[in-house]
């Protein structure tokens, strides 16, 4: 059984620039949620994804866009980026949508900075 | 809006004590308390997902609480070694009619000392 991984596990980016991070899920399960975590704060939630829709969003703006595959791996998009966006973006899996007593299932992570 | 608290924010044991830390949440449209375990460089990693008030939770020397009608969640870590070190998460799953999401506290950074 294949863990959560993300790519890349680091970038730097400049601000005015988009990014794209990649999330593949654990086997088995269909749905992935994006975390941010910036420096001193616990993860913020910013979207999930169940069979490939949206399924319910954080308090982010538009410019924080996904997508999930038929195969459940993921990525999310970032344009226009800030300073502010500099953060650590954790991808988790779980099985079904509904059931929020199903355990995620976290990736390393990919540390974003923006100059 | 919806908080969770952890507390204490950072704690220093040494390697033998035994340490417990909590998290408060919201009371109302209670759905399910997640614990996690990050280390740092590594993943978060589940601990416990609690769903019913009074449950009791064990996984090695380590034990949870909940309280759904007082809000709070209480983390126990027996006889802690310095392999406990690591940033145990909170997170709250609230459930608003079709909507239901994941509030997450700050943490609270465990050190144990040998």
């Amino acid at each position: 059984e294949t863990g959560v991984t993300q790519s890349p596990t680091h970038l730097i980016k400049t601000r005015g620039q988009q990014v794209t991070l990649r999330c593949s899920s654990q086997s088995g399960h269909n749905t992935v949620s994006w975390y941010q975590q910036a420096l001193g704060q616990g993860p913020q939630f910013i979207f999930q994804y169940y069979r490939e829709e949206e399924n319910g969003r954080g308090n982010f703006p538009p410019r924080f866009s996904g997508l999930q595959f038929p195969n459940y791996s993921s990525e999310l998009n970032v344009n226009a980026l800030e300073l502010d966006d500099s953060a650590l973006y954790l991808c988790a899996s779980s099985l079904s949508r509904g059931s929020g007593a199903n355990v995620l299932t976290f990736g390393a992570g990919s540390r974003l900075t923006v100059l | 809006i919806l908080n969770v608290e952890q507390s204490p924010q950072s704690l220093h044991v040494q390697e033998g004590d035994s340490t417990n830390f909590t998290c408060s949440f919201p009371s109302s449209n209670f759905y399910a308390l997640h614990w996690y375990r990050w280390e740092t460089a590594k993943s978060p990693e589940a601990l416990f997902v609690m769903t019913l008030n009074g449950d009791e939770k064990k996984k090695g020397r380590i034990s949870a609480t909940l309280n759904t009608k007082e809000g709070y969640s209480y983390l126990y870590i027996k006889g802690s070694q310095p392999e406990d070190s690591a940033t145990y998460l909170c997170a709250f799953l609230y459930n608003a009619g079709n909507n239901r999401k994941l509030i997450w506290g700050l943490g609270t950074s465990l050190a144990v000392n040998p």
